[in-house]
């Protein structure tokens, strides 16, 4: 049981290109997310998924696109990478409860992306 | 709309005394409230958490926190801190039963001193 496997763990990229960072969890659990972790600011929702098929919009969506094919599988691509988006990524997951409650989220160990 | 106001940006305690991270939010409903702590270099730990249960949550590592409705706070503490427990953390918040959606406060970096 891995848990939350996300690649690469750092990442150099020149501005303008593209890329996607991978994200898989084998816990079968129906949410995953996507944040950006910059100093002094948190996390910060990117994208998230209630389910296989099903993404939307977090707090800071731009410049970001992401599908949901299957339970496992939520990569986040980059499509004209800039500056402003070196940060470090993190991929999470979680698991429903109805009416009892948010559940705790389980975090990849992240991506460390650098935009230059 | 839920968030999480974390009083304090940088905590710096000695080993073998108390320490406290202060947290207040804002829900609209009855919230869910965690902790998480993040070292140098590494992914986020689940510290512990309040769901509607006992006001009074311990956690893993010597780690509790209260849950003051009348106050919104939920503050964490740890009787006697370890050079271990040098890191970053977070309040996290998330306010409707059905939503995975969580908020984070802007995090407390905690230095021990020896």
């Amino acid at each position: 049981n891995a848990g939350v496997t996300q690649t690469p763990k750092f990442q150099v990229l020149k501005t303008g290109q593209s890329m996607t960072l991978q994200c898989a969890q084998d816990m079968n659990h129906e949410y995953m997310s996507w944040y950006r972790q910059d100093p002094g600011m948190g996390l910060r929702l990117i994208h998230y998924s209630v389910g296989a098929g099903i993404t939307d919009q977090g707090e800071v969506p731009n410049g970001y696109n992401v599908s949901r094919s299957t339970t496992e599988d939520f990569p986040l691509r980059l499509l004209s990478a800039a500056p402003s988006q070196t940060s470090v990524y993190f991929c999470a997951s979680s698991y429903s409860s109805t009416g009892r409650g948010a559940t705790e989220a389980f975090f990849g160990q992240g991506t460390r992306l650098t935009v230059v | 709309a839920q968030s999480v106001t974390q009083l304090d940006s940088h905590v710096s305690v000695s080993e073998g005394t108390p320490v406290l991270l202060r947290c207040n939010y804002s829900s609209s409903y009855s919230p869910s409230l965690f902790w998480y702590v993040q070292h140098p270099n590494k992914g986020l730990q689940l510290l512990l958490k309040y769901t509607s249960a006992a006001t009074l949550v311990k956690g893993i590592n010597g780690f509790e926190a209260e849950f003051k409705k009348s106050e919104t706070s939920f503050h964490l503490t740890k009787p006697s801190a370890h050079m271990s427990d040098a890191a970053e953390y977070f309040c996290v918040v998330s306010d409707s039963p059905n939503d995975y959606k969580l908020s984070f406060g802007a995090g407390t970096t905690v230095t021990v001193r020896a």
